[in-house]
């Protein structure tokens, strides 16, 4: 299975925009990559996914590197509320189930 | 709200009680599955089912015992508990097994094992 390679934490200014890496070499042509965010106290909430192009939504972008070995999740303008752990995640393909298995994430600090 | 939701939100309990956790659903999602986040750690996956079925035992030990009666509904039953047990309880659920799909994931049981 492909692993991801994520910075342990990150920092960022309130309204500036914030890009968190994600390096993941081993990238098979089916798998998506998928992103979470675990705020404190809380369970982990979706926050996007992608296969080969870019994507948006209303919480964040993704993107996409050409080759797919690494992708950057963006947020356009960091509140306090983004303060979060972050995980970048490729699926886990293991006997009858397919599964998110989560590692440690970046942890993004959000300052005033 | 998530759309899953899980009780209770706090739990203590004695080595020697037996309790259930509890996790629903009403996205009309087809996959349930239970996961453990101890204090500094990442989340691990326990158990997973799809369709009312267990697919996945991630080795948990016995005295965790998963119930899955339909796809709306899963439990978690506790016995003989240790003080290493004591970690936040994750609840997810998704719409099928592929990965075009999302999880969505309850707030969570904070367990206390004393």
């Amino acid at each position: 299975d492909a692993k991801t390679t994520q910075p342990n934490s990150m920092e960022s200014n309130e309204e500036e925009p914030v890009h968190l890496p994600c390096n993941h070499s081993t990238i098979s042509g089916t798998d998506y990559i998928h992103w979470y965010r675990q705020l404190p106290s809380q369970g982990p909430e979706y926050v996007i996914h992608g296969l080969t192009s870019n994507v948006n939504n209303r919480m964040a972008s993704l993107a996409i590197a050409e080759d797919r070995k690494s992708s950057t999740l963006i947020l356009h303008r960091a509140t306090l509320r983004d303060a979060a752990v972050y995980y970048c995640i490729l699926p886990h393909y293991g006997g009858a189930t397919n599964k998110l298995i989560f590692g440690t994430g970046t942890l993004l600090a959000v300052q005033p | 709200e998530t759309g899953v939701t899980q009780t209770p939100r706090h739990l203590v309990m004695g080595m020697t009680n037996k309790k259930s956790l509890k996790c629903e659903q009403h996205l009309g999602h087809n996959a349930m599955y239970w996961y453990k986040q101890s204090a500094k750690k990442p989340l691990e996956l326990m158990f997973v089912y799809n369709f009312k079925e267990q697919t996945e035992n991630n080795s948990v030990p016995s005295r965790f015992s998963p119930e899955c009666p339909n796809s709306s509904h899963l439990f978690l039953h506790l016995h003989t508990l240790q003080p290493e047990d004591s970690a936040l309880y994750l609840c997810a659920s998704s719409q099928g097994q592929g990965w075009n799909y999302g999880y969505t994931f309850g707030s969570g049981t904070r367990l206390t094992v004393v």
